[in-house]
């Protein structure tokens, strides 16, 4: 009965592969983030999606596609995997997509590594 | 430049000392919030502090949100091994949809 579930928790590829990130979540939150956590540790918003729609686009590589196929669902598909790429990806939801007062959800976390 | 600025960056204490995380910006919040994140695991919320002077309190937890809505602070009192882990602070930027994030503080507590 996990909250909000990634897979997978890591995932090792070579530079220049396509690799995918699934997200889910059970909460019925209409809102849904990836975030990047470099190896220092700093937590960045990289996408959000309210509702399927696409509500925040920071400053990514146009490698990186987000695809929300219902509001239960975030994937994260990147295109030719760069060293620089390496981190650790955060799905998050909450239930409205104002952050003020509310609480977002975080995933477990999956590691990539790219070589 | 990050909006919220946290120190100190590392924090290692002895079981049972009392210790403060610190969360300072030059920007007004309307709110913050603090998160704890283990190893290997998403972060976690803690509290939401809303009106300036707030002071919230969770067990040996206490928070403070500053008057100005600039700072807040994070207090562990009597600590625990358990309490190990990095602690966040975030609070929303002029849009509401995005949460901005402090580089953290990472504290561990040795038994």
């Amino acid at each position: 009965d996990t909250a909000v579930s990634q897979t997978p928790k890591y995932l090792v590829t070579q530079m220049g592969n396509d690799k995918s990130i699934k997200c889910e979540q059970n909460l019925g939150h209409d809102t849904m983030y990836w975030y990047k956590q470099d190896s220092k540790k700093f937590l960045k918003i990289m996408f959000s999606y309210n509702n399927k729609e696409l509500i925040i686009n920071e400053t990514v590589p146009n490698r990186f596609s987000p695809k929300s196929p219902d509001k239960a669902h975030l994937n994260l598909h990147i295109n030719s995997l760069e060293l620089g790429d390496s981190a650790v990806y955060f799905c998050a939801s909450s239930q409205v997509g104002g952050v003020g007062l509310v609480e977002q959800f975080f995933g477990p976390g999956t590691r990539l590594t790219v070589l | 430049t990050q909006l919220l600025e946290q120190s100190p960056q590392f924090l290692s204490i002895q079981e049972g000392e009392n210790l403060t995380v610190y969360c300072n910006s030059s920007s007004v919040f309307s709110s913050l919030q603090w998160y704890r994140q283990e190893p290997g695991e998403g972060p976690v919320l803690l509290v939401t502090v809303v009106t300036g002077g707030e002071v919230k309190k969770l067990k040996r937890l206490t928070f403070q949100f500053g008057d100005a809505r600039k700072d807040s602070s994070l207090h562990i009192t009597a600590a625990q091994p358990g309490d190990t882990g990095l602690y966040l602070c975030a609070g929303p930027q002029a849009n509401d949809y995005k949460l901005s994030f402090g580089a953290g503080t990472t504290v561990t507590v040795r038994a």
